[in-house]
């Protein structure tokens, strides 16, 4: 069955320290793939996506994505956290053909002191 | 650089009511779509609008609900005879047609 998958349910890291969320996704070919970060109670903020090209994709707020097609995966990563980034962070794709962004479940990320 | 609004953000209604949402997409954006989001999961898509044409109900999008978009700018979202499932967080979206969706605040629906 077509799915994304977001193994971690809710990280905790230090501020200044790195970070990396999984994706992974189960499509036939290639979709399209975004990252959204999510406040609480508010809408989703696009970081970054990722159509064709450089595996390597830069967003906003520091972050970057890497596209790995033999893993099927687009990890997030960040490589000095602030306190500001403490939220919920969604991958989501788009298939080949469709119009709809189909989401993970989110992973919650705990920024400590 | 106006992105997406969503009005109201809060509604509490009583079930059995029937609820209307509104969504104002980004300007130039051809293509609406609304999600639906509870606690703790990740958005799953409703419909989708390319102008005012609904192209796309997902299985989601019961007989109480009804969503349109007359003169393909904005779009209202409609529940009827509410009941306690529908309480969530009801996102809207829009995007041109390099397909990247921009989203808005959200409305969300409380059903007591």
């Amino acid at each position: 069955a077509q799915s994304v998958t977001q193994p971690d349910i809710h990280i905790t890291v230090s501020e200044g320290a790195s970070l990396e969320l999984r994706c992974n996704y189960s499509y036939g070919a290639t979709p399209y793939l975004f990252w959204y970060v999510q406040s609480p109670g508010q809408g989703l903020q696009l970081l970054l996506k990722y159509f064709s090209g450089d595996t390597l994709v830069q967003g906003i707020k520091g972050f970057e994505a890497e596209f790995k097609r033999s893993q099927s995966s687009f990890n997030l990563r960040k490589p000095s956290v602030h306190w500001s980034d403490a939220a919920e962070y969604f991958c989501a794709v788009v298939e080949t053909g469709a119009n709809n962004l189909f989401f993970g479940t989110g992973t919650r990320l705990t920024v400590i002191p | 650089d106006t992105g997406v609004s969503q009005d109201p953000r809060h509604k509490i209604t009583k079930r059995g009511q029937n609820v209307t949402f509104r969504c104002d997409p980004i300007s130039e954006h051809n293509r609406l779509y609304w999600y639906r989001q509870t606690l703790g999961q990740g958005p799953e898509f409703l419909t989708y609008f390319q102008n005012e044409a609904q192209l796309e109900k997902s299985r989601l999008l019961s007989d109480r609900f009804s969503a349109e978009r007359p003169k393909g700018s904005f779009s209202t979202l409609e529940i009827q005879r509410t009941e306690q499932g529908d309480s969530a967080m009801y996102l809207c979206a829009s995007s041109s047609s390099t397909g990247t969706q921009y989203f808005g605040p959200g409305t969300r629906l409380t059903v007591l």
